[in-house]
């Protein structure tokens, strides 16, 4: 099971968009989708943003968007706050045999 | 208001054992996926297990696979990962998880600190 691959850093100055990325395999990212993203601020729980590559959960801001290409999912942040500063989990689901998978992460600065 | 609640955390020696608790209240426990989500220090989100909503289905990350058992409790609403002969790499905290749909977990506990040194 290895993880998905995120770069590990992104910035931005607000009111600006920034994607961030996650490359996995034909066997997670591109099989299924499956893909979510998680916020997480330091020292908290992640909070899930994204959830089947493109779908937001109520309360979720919708200058928060997903895709997928391929092998790589994306998650793009439009109109960049400060609040937005935290660091960014993909995860994937990846078949019966490698059921989960999460990326490295993005830590993400509000300039 | 859905409520995670973990539990039994704490520092044990390398190749003792623990078992987690995760009390969950605000939502019908016995009618979704639940899972465990580890963070090291400092360190990326990494899938531990999942267990589905009758017990019956678990799944397993290799790194935990043989040492660590989840189990649920749907008459309690409660959550469990009992953790054996424990490892260095096991220290973490330990969340628990629901999920929406696979591998996305929209509400998460508090977390619960394992660590595993002599």
């Amino acid at each position: 099971q290895s993880a998905l691959t995120q770069s590990p850093s992104a910035s931005g100055s607000p009111g600006q968009s920034v994607t961030i990325s996650c490359t996995g395999t034909s066997s997670d990212v591109g099989a299924y989708e499956l893909v979510s993203w998680y916020q997480q601020h330091p020292g908290k729980a992640p909070k899930l943003m994204i959830y089947e590559v493109n779908r937001r959960p109520s309360g979720v801001p919708d200058r928060f968007s997903g895709s997928k290409s391929g092998n790589t999912a994306s998650l793009t942040v439009s109109g960049l706050h400060t609040e937005d500063e935290a660091d960014y989990f993909c995860s994937s689901y990846g078949g019966i045999n490698n059921f989960g998978v999460f990326g490295g992460g993005t830590k993400l600065t509000v300039l | 208001e859905v409520q995670l609640l973990e539990s039994g955390g704490g520092l044990v020696q390398p190749g003792g054992s623990l078992r987690l608790s995760c009390a969950a209240s605000g939502f019908t426990f016995s009618s979704y996926a639940m899972s465990w989500v580890r963070q090291a220090p400092g360190k990326a989100l990494e899938w531990v297990s999942t267990i589905s909503v009758s017990g019956g289905s678990t799944y397993y990350a290799d790194s935990v696979k043989g040492r660590f058992t989840i189990s649920r409790d749907n008459s309690e609403n409660t959550l469990y990962l009992q953790m054996n002969s424990l490892r260095g790499e096991d220290t973490a905290v330990y969340y628990c998880a629901k999920a929406i749909v696979v591998m996305a977990f929209d509400y998460w506990g508090q977390g619960t600190l394992v660590t595993v040194s002599s």
